[in-house]
């Protein structure tokens, strides 16, 4: 079937640094992507979202950048923070019959250094 | 406003077992999706009600169903549990009928033994 994302990777940056996490989706016409957080013995805290009709979108410390071309989603996150530790992952959507069904990612384990 | 509720937290159950899972939405949600997270499989989407009414279904089988109730909280719950069940099950809630920003309980992790 479909899948989003890659098998678990890790990235490790120091405090302060910025991160970039990267995710691949896999329907050339998903219209909507959200990115989670998922901290250790937590449910998956949204992060933002993004839909097809946007490159970049920006909130508190994120942006996400969309390349539909190829077909790619990421998250940058500045000032990396210990608290940003865990796991981030995307999810790509297509609006069928009125509703968003949710393709996720296995997502990227982000370490941060102190 | 308080998140996303999932009770029980923690389950312990036997093969051949039933159990039920219970998540009460957002204040005002009237869209409850239920999830299956493993590390191998990632978030697998098990089904999602809107008003009631099942809307959409993923790929489980049938020991795998779901209720909705009138004041928005669901059920799930899962028959004849098998030793492959063991998972995090994560119930989201949106407010809207097109599902979009999904917020997340803290899941039900159920083991299976």
């Amino acid at each position: 079937g479909e899948s989003v994302g890659l098998h678990l990777p890790t990235l490790s940056v120091q405090e302060g640094d910025n991160s970039i996490i990267n995710c691949a989706y896999s329907n050339s016409a998903s219209d909507y992507f959200i990115w989670y957080k998922q901290e250790s013995g937590k449910g998956p805290q949204f992060i933002i979202d993004i839909r097809s009709n946007m490159d970049k979108r920006q909130g508190q410390r994120v942006t996400v950048l969309l390349n539909k071309t190829v077909k790619h989603l990421s998250l940058q996150i500045a000032a990396t923070q210990p608290g940003d530790s865990a796991v981030y992952f995307c999810a790509e959507s297509l609006q069928t019959s009125g509703t968003y069904k949710y393709i996720f990612g296995t997502g990227t384990r982000l370490k941060v250094l102190a | 406003k308080a998140g996303v509720t999932q009770t029980p937290r923690y389950l312990i159950k036997t093969r051949g077992q039933q159990v039920t899972l219970s998540c009460s939405p957002i204040s005002g949600h009237r869209s409850v999706s239920w999830y299956q997270q493993t590390p191998g499989q990632g978030l697998q989407f098990l089904f999602e009600y809107f008003s009631e009414t099942q809307r959409n279904k993923g790929n489980f089988p049938g020991r795998f169903s779901g209720r909705q109730f009138s004041n928005s909280r669901s059920e799930m719950n899962v028959s004849t549990l098998e030793l492959g069940d063991s998972a995090l099950y994560l119930c989201a809630s949106t407010v809207g009928p097109t599902n979009e920003k999904l917020f997340f309980g803290s899941g039900t992790q159920l083991s299976v033994l």
